[in-house]
């Protein structure tokens, strides 16, 4: 069975300041992993994703994150928060005898203070 | 064009009545997924359709039901037996069924109230 935990349910930053959420996984397999954003009442949406190729993953809007295989993390950075970045994120992981199916998270509420 | 779409984005409806939720996509994808998200949790999968005319129990199917009778359209029905239905519905969909690195693609959600 796959796991996913992310350790903060909360994140409070000021504006222009560095962004870090915090995702470890657990599988038997060589997963995927994606982080996606959901904004307040919307549909989530496709930040990143890593699929074994290379460990640091570059997305949308600034983010990126590094898949740590011995570390069995991958955590979401940017280095300067806005103010539109205040959202709901979730670290999600797929593969293995899940296939296709994806496990998430618990979630990782970011506040973005001016 | 191109998306998933979820109506209506706000639903209520009295205890002990069945209710179906609509999810229609674009995208030509092969594979469609329900899931649930309650309050300050995850997303848990309720069902998935890896092709037409088929489709699987996902962890939490209890008191639900779905039909895939086109590629386009994967609707929900949250009948009188499920406990507890209050929640935000989502809808996705993905190019394939048979890879783990294939992302999802989200509809905008239904918000269901049931009192």
């Amino acid at each position: 069975a796959q796991s996913v935990t992310q350790l903060d349910s909360h994140v409070s930053v000021s504006e222009g300041t560095p962004v870090l959420l915090r995702c470890n996984y657990s599988s038997s397999y060589s997963p995927s992993l994606f982080w996606y954003v959901q904004h307040p009442n919307k549909g989530l949406q496709l930040l990143l994703k890593y699929t074994s190729a290379a460990t640091l993953v570059k997305g949308i809007n600034g983010f990126e994150a590094e898949f740590k295989k011995s570390e069995t993390s991958f955590h979401l950075t940017k280095p300067s928060a806005h103010m539109s970045d205040a959202a709901e994120y979730f670290c999600v992981v797929s593969g293995g005898a899940a296939g296709n199916k994806l496990t998430f998270g618990g979630g990782t509420r970011v506040l973005v203070k001016p | 064009d191109g998306g998933i779409t979820q109506s209506p984005k706000y639903l209520f409806r009295k205890e002990g009545q069945n209710v179906t939720l609509s999810c229609e996509q674009n995208l030509n994808h092969d594979a469609m997924y329900w899931y649930r998200q309650d309050p300050g949790q995850g997303l848990r999968l309720i069902y998935y359709s890896q092709i037409v005319n088929d489709f699987q129990k996902g962890d939490i199917a209890e008191g639900y039901s779905v039909s895939r009778e086109k590629k386009e359209s994967f609707p929900l029905t949250v009948t009188s037996a499920q406990k507890n239905p209050t929640a935000f519905y989502l809808c996705a969909s993905s190019t394939s069924s048979g890879g783990s690195s294939y992302e999802q693609y989200f509809g905008p959600g239904t918000r269901l109230t049931v009192t």
